[in-house]
């Protein structure tokens, strides 16, 4: 089954400065890659996602990009502010009648 | 938009007890899920629904877990009995089917187990 690794487990930046996120995947039939980002004690929330036809996608201050022969993808967010403060979690899945697999997740943390 | 709907909260039973969560997806969703999500860890998928019929539920403790959607819309999670190490935070999520990529979450249930 998949398989997701994701680095470095803890992140802390200073604010306005950029932060990188990294995940590797096993399965290479795997064709979809969220990033949720979950507050504490909150529901994840969707903020970016990418299809493995497309090898980088941008949203404002957020972009991920992927690497479909080295099997990882990486969640880049620039110009840093303190209500990014959070963990953040890659996944993966072979869309389908397959699960979504979550990394371990990133506590990302913007000091002012 | 009415997003996903889940209860209790919070829970806090005491181990061999039994506790049962509800969630009530998006409306016109087929696809349910519940996901674990342990202290400091990733959700892990624990069930996934399609309508009222089970597509996986490889990672489900059977012993103790059981899970249903009688009529393809809300479902209830049971724990029975509960173990020290079910404490987590019990995630329901639900997509409009398999093939849409897009899961949107609920606001979790948070069960100790003491």
């Amino acid at each position: 089954g998949e398989n997701v690794e994701q680095h470095p487990s803890t992140l802390s930046v200073q604010e306005g400065d950029s932060a990188v996120i990294k995940c590797t995947y096993s399965d290479s039939a795997s064709n979809y890659f969220p990033w949720y980002k979950q507050e504490l004690g909150k529901r994840p929330q969707l903020i970016i996602d990418i299809r493995s036809n497309v090898g980088e996608k941008k949203d404002q201050r957020i972009a991920v990009t992927l690497n479909k022969t080295a099997k990882h993808f990486s969640l880049h967010i620039t110009e840093t502010q303190p209500e990014d403060s959070a963990v953040y979690f890659c996944a993966a899945r072979i869309t389908g009648f397959q699960k979504l697999v979550f990394g371990t997740g990133t506590r990302l943390l913007v000091s002012p | 938009e009415a997003g996903v709907a889940q209860s209790p909260r919070y829970k806090i039973i005491e181990k061999r007890q039994s506790v049962a969560f509800w969630c009530n997806p998006i409306s016109g969703h087929a696809t349910l899920y519940w996901y674990q999500q342990i202290l400091g860890q990733g959700p892990k998928l624990l069930i996934q629904f399609q309508n009222n019929g089970v597509v996986d539920d490889s990672q489900l403790p059977k012993d103790r877990f059981s899970a249903e959607r009688l009529k393809g819309v809300d479902s209830t999670l049971k724990i029975q009995p509960a173990k020290l190490e079910d404490s987590a935070v019990y995630l329901c999520a639900s997509s409009l089917d398999a093939w849409e990529e897009k899961l949107f979450f609920g606001s979790g249930t948070q069960l100790s187990v003491l």
